[in-house]
């Protein structure tokens, strides 16, 4: 079964620009979960959403925003881009099976430069 | 969710079993042990999961302690491919209707595994 997948792989934007970035999720999986990951603050959560609808977000900013498809794909959005957004930006996704416990798989990230 | 504590970095052999502690001493009766860990640049990979009872499958052990306050991951034989950023992570058992997949990340224990 084919894993997470998130395009592109590698961005370059400018200051003030906004970027779009997407995530497949694997096939029958409807959560899809969104994490930023920086050197200094390692990987922190962004937001969650399932069955379009966002369940949970971090602690960012309004510029950070997401949505989800009714097929589970998600993109999210980073609006007037600032030097400090430039991380490794990582989808995940999870199948709602209705039990206790769950785990996440995660894509191989997009790697986003903020020059 | 509890907080964890573990060691910044570790090394092992090549060949050797690999043991990770992990101190989760405020953890709540409901609450999930799960490892998950990242190779360099990748997107983090689950590992695996315990409530109280020992776990195995088919890339780790996880011990959990009677008292649930700590725990030890464990790679039987390591090799030069375990080499990664190991996080453990807690979070209360959850149905997909009550709550998000949302993962608190630490700061993870680096391991090296030598030649």
């Amino acid at each position: 079964k084919a894993g997470v997948t998130q395009t592109p792989r590698y961005l370059i934007k400018t200051r003030g620009q906004q970027v779009t970035l997407s995530c497949s999720p694997i096939s029958g999986h409807r959560s899809v979960s969104w994490y930023q990951q920086t050197p200094g603050q390692g990987l922190q959560f962004l937001f969650e959403y399932f069955s379009e609808t966002q369940r949970n977000k971090g602690n960012f900013p309004g510029r950070f925003s997401g949505r989800q498809f009714s097929n589970s794909r998600s993109e999210m959005n980073v609006s007037t881009l600032e030097l400090g957004d430039s991380a490794l930006y990582l989808c995940a996704s999870s199948r709602s099976s209705g039990q206790a416990t769950y785990e996440q798989y995660f894509g191989p990230g997009t790697r986003l430069t903020v020059t | 969710d509890a907080k964890t504590t573990q060691p910044t970095s570790m090394d092992c052999a090549e060949g050797r079993a690999a043991n990770l502690p992990c101190n989760h001493s405020t953890i709540s009766g409901n609450e999930y042990v799960y490892w998950y860990r990242q190779i360099h640049s990748q997107g983090p990979q689950y590992i695996i999961h315990g409530l109280k009872n020992n776990e195995t499958n088919e890339m780790a052990s996880l011990i959990i302690t009677e008292d649930r306050k700590s725990s030890t991951l464990i790679l039987p034989h390591a090799t030069l491919r375990d080499t990664a950023v190991y996080y453990c992570i807690v979070r209360v058992g959850v149905t997909w209707m009550d709550s998000s997949y949302k993962l608190i990340f630490g700061s993870g224990t680096r391991l090296l595994v030598r030649p």
